[in-house]
This record gives structure tokens, C-alpha cells and sequence, in this order.
């Protein structure tokens, strides 16, 4: 059974057009991230709260933003997608440490036009 | 600074070992992992060694590192269609609870 479920798998939106995307987990880990990744790229991390603590990092531009109303869920805001954008996100969680295991999600593809 | 670095395409017969190779700059990372993203899919963790080991063995595969160096490899023996993906990885610099990525190798088998 999926323990880290993101929804919309595919998501097409148009330049300029607010998007989320969401992630659902059922491990009750207390950090979650989100990851950006384009093709033959390494994953990029956006940002990651522990608990409800937010980590921003220092390169992600203002257009990204995230919430996580509890623990098993998070979200990812883009406000106006541009075409530099279009990537696959990745969600992942871990129970914190640096013994880190992530599990992540399916990824959602965003396609902008 | 913070930088992993693979090559990018590896190719090899099925039956044959494959190593795929990774450096990385950051000499306090704790732990190094390996991850594997097939199609359409997620990573999924493959194996990690602790910085104070310098060789992990599980079943197919063998994990060396090379602290001194900042040199981790990935052997899977016996390389077989299945084990066609994409290779990622990745270190744990000593703060904080980030995971820090390579660019991946995408393993291809011949047949």
C-alpha cells in the first residue's frame, strides 16, 4: 500500500496560473519535503518542515510556497508558474536524524503552457 | 560546500557487474546512499554505509567507500534487466535533516 501519495499525478497548467499540489502521508514521519526535479538533474530541495517547523532553502524563489496544516499532510503552492517550472515534484518523508530514509511519493508532473 | 557528483549514462551486458561511481565534497556527511528511481516512479532507498565503514555487502550488492578520497561506488553483481534505472547518490551533511542528491546514473542493460 502507498504510504506517501501525491495528487495530482499529472497536473497541465497555463503560464502565470496558480498551482498546488498536494502530499498525503500514513507513516506519521515528522519531517516532510518537497524536492524538484528536472531531467538528468539531481533533485532539488524547496523546502522541508520537521513537525511544523519550515525550512526554507535558501535558493528557492518566492514563487514556491508550502504548508502543512498536520502532520500527514503538506502542500505545495506555485503562485505563477513560469516555463522554467515545468518539472516533476517530489514529496518525501523520515523520521528525522541523519540515519535519514526517505520515502517518497509517485512525484506530480507538471506540464506548463 | 555541498556537491555530489556521477556520471550519467552507464552501460552493461546482462549477467556482467556494474559499478557506478560518486564523489562527493562534503567530508562531514554521516551517512551515504544509494537510491533507485525506475520509471514513472519515486526513489527508493537501495543500501546506505556509515562514514566510519568502508564496505557494506547485501546479497547482489557491494557499497565501497573511500572517505579519504570522498569516493562511494555501487557493484551490483549479476546485472539483470530488472536492475535498469536510474542511480542517485546522495549524502547527509552533518546538520540538519537534509538529503543531498547527485545527479543520477541511468544504469542500461544490454542484452
Amino acid at each position: 500500500d502507498a504510504m506517501v501519495i501525491q495528487n495530482p499525478r499529472y497536473q497541465v497548467t497555463q503560464f502565470g496560473k496558480p498551482v498546488t499540489l498536494s502530499c498525503s502521508q500514513t507513516l506519521n514521519h515528522n519531517v516532510m519535503y518537497w524536492y524538484q526535479q528536472k531531467s538528468s538533474q539531481a533533485p532539488k530541495l524547496l523546502f522541508h518542515y520537521y513537525d511544523k517547523d519550515f525550512n526554507n532553502e535558501a535558493d528557492t524563489p518566492d514563487n514556491f510556497q508550502s504548508r502543512r496544516p498536520n502532520t500527514s499532510f503538506c502542500f505545495l503552492d506555485i503562485r505563477s508558474p513560469g516555463l522554467g517550472d515545468a518539472a516533476m515534484y517530489l514529496c518525501a518523508t523520515s523520521r528525522g536524524g541523519r540515519t535519514g530514509e526517505l520515502f517518497f511519493g509517485e512525484g506530480s508532473r507538471l506540464t506548463v503552457l | 560546500g555541498e556537491d555530489v557528483e556521477q556520471s550519467l549514462f552507464l552501460s552493461v551486458r546482462e549477467g556482467d557487474s556494474s559499478v557506478i561511481n560518486c564523489t562527493y565534497t562534503d567530508s562531514s556527511s554521516t551517512y551515504l546512499y544509494w537510491y533507485k528511481q525506475e520509471p514513472g516512479a519515486g526513489l527508493q532507498l537501495l543500501t546506505y554505509i556509515f562514514s566510519n565503514m568502508d564496505m557494506k555487502q547485501d546479497q547482489r550488492l557491494t557499497v565501497l567507500l573511500n572517505k579519504k578520497d570522498k569516493h562511494l561506488s555501487l557493484r551490483i553483481a549479476d546485472t539483470q534487466t530488472g536492475d535498469s534505472a536510474i542511480y542517485f547518490c546522495a549524502e547527509t551533511p552533518n546538520r540538519d535533516d537534509k538529503i543531498i542528491f547527485g545527479k543520477g546514473t541511468r544504469l542500461h542493460i544490454l542484452p
